[in-house]
């Protein structure tokens, strides 16, 4: 039980769609990262917020974005959704972005685009 | 270009016996790793982590290696039991930067 929480579990969307995935730090934590894990692969970094604003992207389109709340909880917003952004996407927390701490992750949201 | 390599998609080890799960990295600027678990259906559980000022670190069933002239680290599981059975994933980062991750080997202990 690491205390990131993650909602919806499971969901399907049409593609052309939008979607948000919401994530709930572990308490005390700042930073919040998402990563995208396709089948069969590890898991790829999207982006990271740290105190409300994004510090890290990785090679993600604009149509993936994002926002941290004042509680440090988060959400993923994917825009014009496509076949393969089926996937299984990860939030992960940490205490501060800067420092070599470990980051715990949520049990994440499946999404399936048809 | 894969950054963090672990070229055994799958291993298969006795219960009882030491399970090595091994990782290599290309960017010598890492300088923190992790090792997670992970379960169908789950997120990825974090197991142990070392830092490039270390070569060993220990914690009870659970010891990870690094060997920096050679960009490689490995996962030992002694002994290892059923309930790991899963697949492991190593993730490195170097500081201020976010973690890459290795795609995975399943590990799969026979009883």
């Amino acid at each position: 039980e690491t205390g990131v929480t993650q909602s919806p579990t499971h969901l399907i969307k049409t593609r052309g769609q939008q979607v948000t995935l919401r994530c709930s730090s572990q308490s005390g934590h700042n930073t919040v990262s998402w990563y995208q894990q396709a089948l069969g692969q590890g898991p790829q970094f999207i982006f990271q917020y740290y105190r409300e604003e994004e510090n890290g992207r990785g090679n993600f389109p604009p149509r993936f974005s994002g926002l941290q709340f004042p509680n440090y909880s988060s959400e993923l917003n994917v825009n014009a959704l496509e076949l393969d952004d089926s996937a299984l996407y990860l939030c992960a927390s940490s205490l501060d972005s800067q420092t070599g701490n470990t980051i715990y992750f949520g049990e994440g949201s499946w999404l399936t685009v048809v | 270009d894969q950054q963090v390599k672990q070229n055994s998609p799958s291993l298969s080890v006795q219960e009882g016996r030491i399970s090595i799960l091994n990782c290599d990295y290309t960017n010598s600027m890492f300088d923190y790793f992790l090792w997670y678990k992970k379960y169908p259906a789950e997120g990825p559980t974090f197991l142990i982590s070392i830092s490039s000022i270390k070569d060993k670190n220990e914690d009870g069933r659970f010891t990870v290696f690094l060997n920096k002239s050679a960009k490689h680290l490995s996962l030992h599981i002694v002994p290892s039991q059923p309930g790991d059975s899963a697949v492991y994933f190593c993730a490195a980062k170097n500081y201020g930067q976010n973690f890459v991750f290795g795609p995975g080997t399943r590990l799969s202990v026979l009883p």
